[in-house]
């Protein structure tokens, strides 16, 4: 089974800085990894799929990058609307698994 | 454009059996291009997996809940279904059915990660 385990736990930054959230996978999921944004009281949003893919309607500042076990999510210029929770997601193969979430608050 | 809505009772008692559907409407869950899956996560805290169905019926379950878990898709009404068995409190939280694609072989169908939800359905296991 892949473990995912995300870091930091939390990261609180002042809005228009460079965020980055670690995911890493217990063994390799070549670029099979998504990332989640989930605000309180609501499901969570697609972002980046397939490692580096930004899913439609989605705001250019994030990014997504990495391969193997280490990937990186990206939020170039912090906006107050990003607050939010992010959680990796493994899709090489089933059984499926999250990351523990990444909290991110503004400073 | 494609929605999941969950439905089912909000609360269920200690050791009876969970009941959840999720109806999918503008897709059809017969589409060969995905699997349609149940994700939960308990009060203040983070994702879980419990499984995923293709229309087939084939099915995958999360090791950890396999004993207890069961899903089954209703292609007549668009449908697919979980029931979770012997539930404890453990097992309140909030369930989303969403939909994800897969690849297979080499070959990929849909986008391989749940771009689709439901707004989610609280569970709360009491007497």
């Amino acid at each position: 089974d892949f473990q995912m385990t995300q870091s930091p736990s939390s990261v609180s930054a002042s809005v228009g800085d460079r965020v980055t959230i670690t995911c890493r996978a217990s063994q390799s999921i070549n670029s099979w990894l998504a990332w989640y944004q989930q605000k309180p009281g609501k499901a969570p949003k697609l972002l980046i799929y397939a490692a580096s893919s930004l899913q439609s309607g989605v705001p250019s500042r994030f990014s997504g990058s990495g391969s193997g076990t280490d990937f990186t999510l990206t939020i170039s210029s912090l906006q107050p609307e990003d607050v939010a929770t992010y959680y990796c997601q493994q899709a090489n193969d089933f059984p499926l698994s999250f990351g523990g979430g990444t909290k991110v608050e503004i400073k | 454009q494609v929605q999941l809505q969950e439905s089912g009772p909000g609360l269920v008692k200690p050791s009876e059996t969970l009941s959840l559907t999720c109806t999918v409407s503008g897709d059809s869950i017969s589409s060969t291009n995905y699997y349609w899956g149940w994700i939960r996560q308990p009060p203040g805290k983070g994702l879980e997996w419990i499984g995923s169905i293709y229309y087939s019926g084939s099915t995958h379950y999360n090791p950890s809940l396999k004993s207890r878990v069961t899903m089954s898709v209703d292609t007549s009404k668009n449908q697919f279904s979980l029931k979770l068995s012997s539930v404890t409190a453990a097992d309140t939280a909030v369930y989303f059915c969403a939909r994800i694609g897969y690849c297979n072989a080499g070959h990929c169908y849909g986008i391989n990660a749940f771009d689709i939800w439901g707004q989610g359905t609280v569970v709360t296991v009491s007497s």
